[in-house]
């Protein structure tokens, strides 16, 4: 079974460059998560989508960072314009959300440098 | 106050050895799940187990179990039989089912070293 599709795995891109981060969940999931890794930070919850909608965005950082998803089975994170406190591992995760708790099953992340 | 707490940040344990990874919780939802995650130097992060707050025994997933104390609020997860591949970051999370999102919050997180 394919797990949740993360692209590109790496990036690499000079600040003030658009960033767009891709992510494919898996297939019937209806829940999709975009979480940033740091080291400072630790791991932190973006934006939550369910059944396509945006539910919460309260840890998008600024208005730099937008995410959309067009569709059940693809979302996107952009980042426009880039900076290096940008720099992180970006993670999708996707699950069923239904009235039992269901485990959030994570791509294999994009690790992004912004310079 | 923190919702998730894993009060070690770093433990060692040698092969073959037994480990207990520390995870405390705090919520007055009485609905709620609890998550272990692995994530190995490589980067992924990799679901282990869950336990719901009803159940009546402690789940367990081949060496991972979870020593599951409700009126204490702990979630501990037990490796047995320590392998070097277990070398890890690991994360506790919770989900809490009457908030009505499907988030989950997680712990800072408990670095393992297996040495031979």
């Amino acid at each position: 079974d394919a797990g949740v599709i993360q692209s590109p795995r790496h990036e690499v891109t000079e600040m003030g460059q658009e960033v767009t981060l891709r992510c494919k969940p898996i297939s019937g999931h209806n829940s999709l998560f975009w979480y940033r890794q740091t080291m400072m930070r630790g791991l932190e919850l973006l934006i939550y989508f369910n059944n396509n909608v945006p539910i919460d965005d309260s840890g998008m950082p600024e208005d730099r960072f937008s995410a959309k998803m067009p569709n059940a089975s693809f979302s996107t994170l952009k980042i426009q314009p880039s900076e290096p406190r940008d720099s992180a591992v970006y993670f999708c995760a996707s699950t069923f959300t239904v009235r039992q708790p269901q485990p959030q099953h994570f791509g294999d992340g994009t690790r992004l440098s912004i310079l | 106050a923190q919702k998730i707490t894993q009060t070690q940040p770093g433990m060692f344990v040698q092969e073959k050895e037994a480990v207990t990874l520390d995870c405390t919780y705090d919520t007055s939802d009485p609905s709620y799940g609890l998550f272990w995650y692995k994530q190995p130097s490589s980067g992924e992060m990799i679901f282990l187990i869950y336990q719901g707050s009803y159940d009546q025994q402690n789940a367990t997933e081949g060496r991972y179990s979870l020593n599951f104390q409700k009126a204490r609020k702990s979630a501990n997860l037990v490796i047995s039989a320590s392998q070097l591949g277990d070398s890890a970051m690991y994360f506790c999370a919770m989900r809490e089912m009457n908030s009505g999102y499907s988030t989950l919050t997680f712990g800072k997180g408990t670095m393992l070293l297996v040495s031979p």
